[in-house]
């Protein structure tokens, strides 16, 4: 089915660990994006990519690390993670345009101990 | 700045009632707004979305959500509401954010329960 791949969908970090969230999407979608949401907080924007090879910080890109090598691949890298990084995390893609609106991922779900 | 509110955050209606959800958005130019709907553990779902035209807005599962500009709102309705409705709903604008003008700001969101 067509769509946004996140894996792996839950994780256990320990302080200092790093790791690599995948995201993938088969939509040939350009702008693609990742957001954490925290209780009570919404959905807020970590790094977003308007497509291969260009990426910008969102809101709260602090502690985390993107690249986009392909159309198709979005990753995002913690590498020292911290507890404040407990959160669930979506990745979402959309064709070029504001009225498109995002398709997303079902979220990993991240636990810094 | 670019935002959106949503002021309740939690609501519980009775199956079969009406329900309204309420949001008001924060932004210069002509808004792009959309609904998401996001049910325990899973993603978020596109409900509706409104970027032109007809200011009133239907969606899937018999939602619909009006846009009025002198109000700053994009509220979301349902005429009855199902048990099956009960889950979190999401607000959000298609802003610009550093030049890009495909990303969202959300709202923090309304929990809606229905009770039978």
């Amino acid at each position: 089915n067509a769509g946004v791949t996140q894996t792996p969908k839950f994780q256990v970090l320990k302080t200092g660990q790093s790791m690599t969230l995948q995201c993938a999407q088969d939509m040939n979608h350009e702008y693609m994006s990742w957001y954490r949401q925290d209780p009570g907080m919404g959905l807020r924007l970590i790094h977003y990519s308007v497509g291969a090879g260009i990426t910008d910080q969102g809101e709260v890109p602090n502690g985390y690390n993107v690249s986009r090598s392909t159309t198709e691949d979005f990753p995002l890298r913690l590498l020292s993670a911290a507890p404040s990084q407990t959160s669930v995390y979506f990745c979402a893609s959309s064709s070029p345009g504001r009225e498109r609106g995002y398709t997303f991922g079902s979220g990993t779900r991240l636990t810094v101990v | 700045a670019q935002s959106v509110t949503q002021p309740d955050i939690h609501i519980t209606v009775s199956e079969g009632a009406s329900l309204e959800l309420r949001c008001n958005y924060s932004y210069g130019a002509t808004p792009y707004l959309f609904w998401y709907v996001q049910s325990p553990g899973q993603g978020l779902q596109l409900l509706l979305k409104y970027f032109s035209g007809d200011t009133l807005v239907q969606g899937i599962k018999g939602f619909e959500a009006e846009f009025k500009r002198s109000q700053s709102s994009f509220n979301l309705r349902k005429p009855s509401v199902h048990w099956s409705d009960a889950a979190e709903y999401f607000c959000a604008v298609g802003a610009t954010y550093g030049g890009s003008q495909g990303n969202l700001i959300f709202g923090k969101g309304t929990k809606l329960s229905v009770k039978p």
